[in-house]
């Protein structure tokens, strides 16, 4: 039973373009979200977070929007570039520092 | 600074062996987690420590250990393997866990585990 989804294995977005990276969640109990960038041969790296109490948050070219009713949120990429090709996970957790539950994945291709 | 480091990076082993990962976490973090990560699928947690106690278990067999030594460092015990236990350990760390905490793990590069 999959609590964190990302229903998209792969995305390809032009360079200078908008990435958005969707993310579902099933555990209304979750109250902070994270994402985290990874490339081959290197663990993750966090990128954002939001708290449950937020409805966004953003760093510099990267944005993270929260909508809590539909449990949803997603990562805003603007602009893109071909550095930002990585796979990206998103990740919930309900008491900090302990079980975060990560999502499959998204597979970001920035062409140039 | 250095980050978190773990060896060996990769290691090739057969069923029923065992198998010991370790981890060292970034200066001054005293929380160490264990995430297993299987091909096309996210981390999965499987143990977090602070201050040498568990603080957390997922959902994996008790061939499956770990634990925390005073300065901080970090092992995971894998015993009688299975081809299904083939797999990248991530070892993550953070400052505190709780309320104090960011919420954000620091991972290394990960123990690449091949059961065969």
């Amino acid at each position: 039973d999959q609590q964190v989804k990302q229903n998209s294995p792969s995305l390809s977005v032009q360079e200078g373009r908008i990435s958005i990276l969707n993310c579902d969640y099933t555990n209304s109990m979750f109250d902070y979200f994270l994402w985290y960038k990874k490339y081959p041969a290197e663990g993750p790296t966090f990128l954002i977070s939001i708290s449950s109490i937020k409805d966004k948050n953003e760093d510099g070219r990267f944005t993270v929007f929260l909508n809590k009713s539909a449990k949803h949120l997603s990562l805003h990429i603007v602009p893109s570039q071909p550095g930002d090709s990585a796979v990206y996970f998103c990740a919930a957790t309900n008491n900090y520092g302990q079980n975060f539950v990560f999502g499959p994945g998204t597979r970001l291709s920035v062409l140039p | 600074d250095a980050g978190v480091t773990q060896s060996p990076t990769h290691l090739i082993k057969t069923r029923g062996q065992h198998v010991t990962l370790r981890c060292s976490p970034i200066s001054g973090h005293k929380s160490v987690s264990w995430y297993q990560q299987v091909l096309g699928q996210g981390p999965q947690f499987i143990f977090q420590y602070y201050e040498k106690e568990e603080r957390g278990r997922g959902n994996f067999p008790d061939r499956f250990s770990a634990r925390q030594f005073p300065n901080y460092s970090s092992e995971l015990n894998v015993n009688a393997l299975l081809l299904g236990d083939s797999a990248l350990y991530l070892c993550a760390s953070s400052l505190e866990v709780g309320p104090l905490n960011t919420g954000e793990l620091f991972f290394g590069e990960g123990s690449r585990l091949t059961v065969l």
